[in-house]
């Protein structure tokens, strides 16, 4: 069955550091959401990629959709406190499954 | 709008015994999914409905039952809790990726803290 694989499972870095989680699954996806989940929290949508290469940003978050829609990245520019939690990507398949990456856990150093 | 609550927030149980768990929402979702959240397992999908009166199984569905018989709500039951069912629950809702022009992303509720003793 369909696999969606994030790297790494946890990551610490310095305020100031860059962070990047990695998702990549084992079937062509139709999309791919990213969302965020405090510590004590429940998981809140960031974005969706939808097309081949796509790339958003949100202020200091920037998302990109592999060519071959199979593969994933959140990176974090000059992470923040604020940024602590855990980071998900869910893929969607062309059945309309949802798989969800076991997530990567950011924790911030002061 | 309230978006997606759940009920109780916290529960224990003993082994054997069995408890409902709801979920509402109030954005006219077409979908809901049940998820249970285990330390370093992620989101693993239990049950999930693409419309009133229908229900599907997930990734982990063995020991759950679901219902959906209001387009709103969406019920989890454990018939005969397990030590295995401790876990922190989410509910979440969402519209069909079919749809045009509107985004389908998961809108989440706070989640049910269940402990099997």
């Amino acid at each position: 069955g369909q696999q969606v694989m994030q790297i790494p499972q946890y990551q610490h870095v310095q305020e100031g550091e860059d962070f990047t989680t990695y998702c990549n699954s084992s079937t062509t996806l139709s999309n791919i959401q990213w969302y965020k989940q405090r510590p004590g929290g429940h998981p809140v949508f960031l974005i969706q990629l939808v097309k081949s290469g796509e790339v958003k940003k949100q202020k200091r978050l920037t998302f990109q959709f592999g060519e071959a829609k199979k593969n994933s990245s959140l990176h974090i520019t000059a992470t923040q406190t604020t940024d602590v939690g855990t980071y998900f990507c869910a893929g969607r398949d062309r059945d309309d499954k949802i798989i969800f990456g076991k997530g990567t856990r950011l924790h911030i150093l002061p | 709008n309230a978006g997606v609550t759940q009920t109780p927030k916290f529960r224990v149980l003993k082994t054997g015994q069995s408890m409902t768990l709801l979920c509402a929402q109030d954005m006219n979702h077409e979908y809901m999914y049940w998820y249970r959240q285990d330390p370093g397992m992620g989101l693993r999908l239990i049950h999930y409905s693409v419309g009133e009166g229908t229900t599907a199984k997930g990734e982990v569905p063995d020991g759950y039952n679901v219902s959906r018989l209001k387009k709103q709500n969406f019920l989890l039951g454990l018939e005969s809790a397990a030590p295995s069912q401790t876990s922190v629950y989410f509910c979440a809702s969402s519209y069909p990726a079919y749809i045009a022009g509107v985004g389908n992303e998961q809108f989440f509720g706070p989640g049910t803290r269940l402990t099997v003793l």
